[in-house]
């Protein structure tokens, strides 16, 4: 079955980088676009970008662009999510999501657990 | 881009029908057929309930139906259920390979 691992909770201070990973299993990695989403406490879900595995292309929301980068390693299964000069309002869950672009356009299928970064000095 | 708009708050009585609106623009919602709607619970991750606009994955119930007229998407839930109390969001493809979430919905079964 499909799963995906992200790591523990963070806690940082302003103007620091934080970096989330997610461990995939139960598919083949890199078939399989992942994409990233926050959710800011009692806010709604904010998307910030997606990685192919396969080839390490990648695309950010224009706002987290020049903060944000996204990485793989294939050897592991694992993409990571690198947010750069934290302020306090990204504070935030962080999410990582696996696509289907197969026969279906499924742009969110499976949906980690979540990974809590709490920015604040 | 900015956030598809989505009401903060429906409510309905078990056994009840109930629509969520997510209205976007013409570059996003009315262009695409490529609207998501997930469902989370308090302290959970979301839940993917319709993809494709009105397609419903594996195991998700035929309560949840999707829909979308011009702007718009709708998320309907018939014969409303206690578990359904929930947040419920929606997404939309908003063109070269970016996304959109809505607002967010609180849905509370009376």
């Amino acid at each position: 079955q499909v799963q995906l691992v992200q790591s523990g909770a963070e806690m940082k201070k302003p103007g620091a980088s934080v970096k989330v990973s997610c461990k995939a299993s139960g598919y083949t990695f890199t078939n399989y676009y992942i994409q990233w989403v926050r959710q800011a406490p009692g806010q709604g879900l904010e998307w910030m970008g997606w990685i192919n595995p396969n080839s390490g292309d990648t695309n950010y929301e224009q706002n987290f662009q020049g903060r944000v980068t996204m990485t793989r390693d294939t050897s592991i299964s694992t993409t990571y999510m690198e947010l750069s000069r934290l302020r306090s309002d990204d504070t935030a869950v962080y999410y990582c999501a696996r696509a289907n672009y197969g026969q279906v356009t499924i742009d969110f299928e499976y949906w980690g657990p979540g990974t809590l970064v709490t920015v604040s000095s | 881009q900015s956030a598809l708009t989505q009401p903060a708050s429906v409510s309905g009585s078990p056994g009840q029908s109930i629509t969520i609106s997510c209205t976007g623009t013409s570059s996003d919602v009315g262009s695409y057929n490529l609207v998501s709607w997930f469902q989370q619970h308090p302290g959970k991750a979301p839940k993917l309930l319709i993809y494709e606009g009105s397609k419903r994955p594996s195991g998700v119930s035929n309560r949840f139906s999707g829909s979308k007229s011009g702007n718009t998407a709708s998320l309907t839930i018939s014969g409303l259920q206690a578990e359904d109390e929930a947040d419920y969001s929606c997404c939309s493809y908003a063109g070269r390979s970016t996304y959109v979430f809505g607002t967010g919905t609180k849905v509370t079964v009376l």
